[in-house]
């Protein structure tokens, strides 16, 4: 039962494009939302995250949005960079203390 | 800093045998936790503990056993191996509540069991 969902298993975008990964969740009392960054062979990074009091965050080139209505939240990565090639995952934490992961998006940056 | 370490980086089980993947973290961190990678899948919680001497399940437990007696570390102990079991085990550490939720992630340990 995957309470976080990344529909997307794939995305591909030009250099100096946008990149928009989005995730759904299922369970609305979750609180709390991080985006990870992976490459192969390496443990997952952390990106941006967002708590449920707000509908956005901003760190340089990467910006979280959060629809709690529509359960859903989205990365957006402006501009795109090559380095950016890698699996983001989303997660989603109800006390803190679990969390939740999505299966991944592997974004692909073409120059 | 080291940040988190995690020993071995592989490892050839054969079923019904044990084994202990070690993870230690030099950030001082009151969280830590066991996660596994399946192919294609998302992270899925394994045990978690929120500071020494005290540990918890997660999504994922069975098969498994955990204890931490120090800060620092936090051994993931598997009795009797089965393929099923088959897969890349992450720890991680965090500061924890009231400080941040960011987890720090160790490189992996993949372990395979035939």
């Amino acid at each position: 039962d995957q309470q976080v969902k990344q529909n997307s298993p794939s995305l591909s975008v030009q250099e100096g494009r946008i990149s928009i990964l989005n995730c759904d969740y299922t369970n609305s009392m979750f609180d709390y939302f991080l985006w990870y960054k992976k490459y192969p062979a390496e443990g997952p990074t952390f990106l941006i995250s967002i708590s449920s009091i707000k509908d956005k965050n901003e760190d340089g080139r990467f910006t979280v949005f959060l629809n709690k209505s529509a359960k859903h939240l989205s990365l957006h990565i402006v501009p795109s960079q090559p380095g950016d090639s890698a699996v983001y995952f989303c997660a989603a934490s109800l006390t803190g203390n679990q969390f939740y992961f999505g299966t991944g998006t592997s974004l692909t940056v073409i120059p | 800093n080291a940040g988190v370490t995690q020993t071995p980086k592989f490892r050839i089980l054969k079923i019904g045998q044990s084994m202990t993947l070690q993870c230690t973290q030099d950030m001082n961190h009151n969280y830590m936790y066991w996660y596994r990678q399946d192919p294609g899948m998302g992270l899925k919680l394994i045990y978690y503990s929120v500071g020494a001497g005290i540990t918890d399940k997660g999504e994922v437990p069975n098969g498994y056993n955990v204890s931490r007696s120090t800060t620092e570390d936090f051994p993931l102990r598997l009795e009797l191996a089965a393929p099923s079991q088959t897969s890349v085990y992450f720890c991680a550490s965090s500061p924890g509540t009231g400080f941040s939720y960011e987890q720090y992630f160790g490189p992996g340990t993949r372990l395979t069991v035939t």
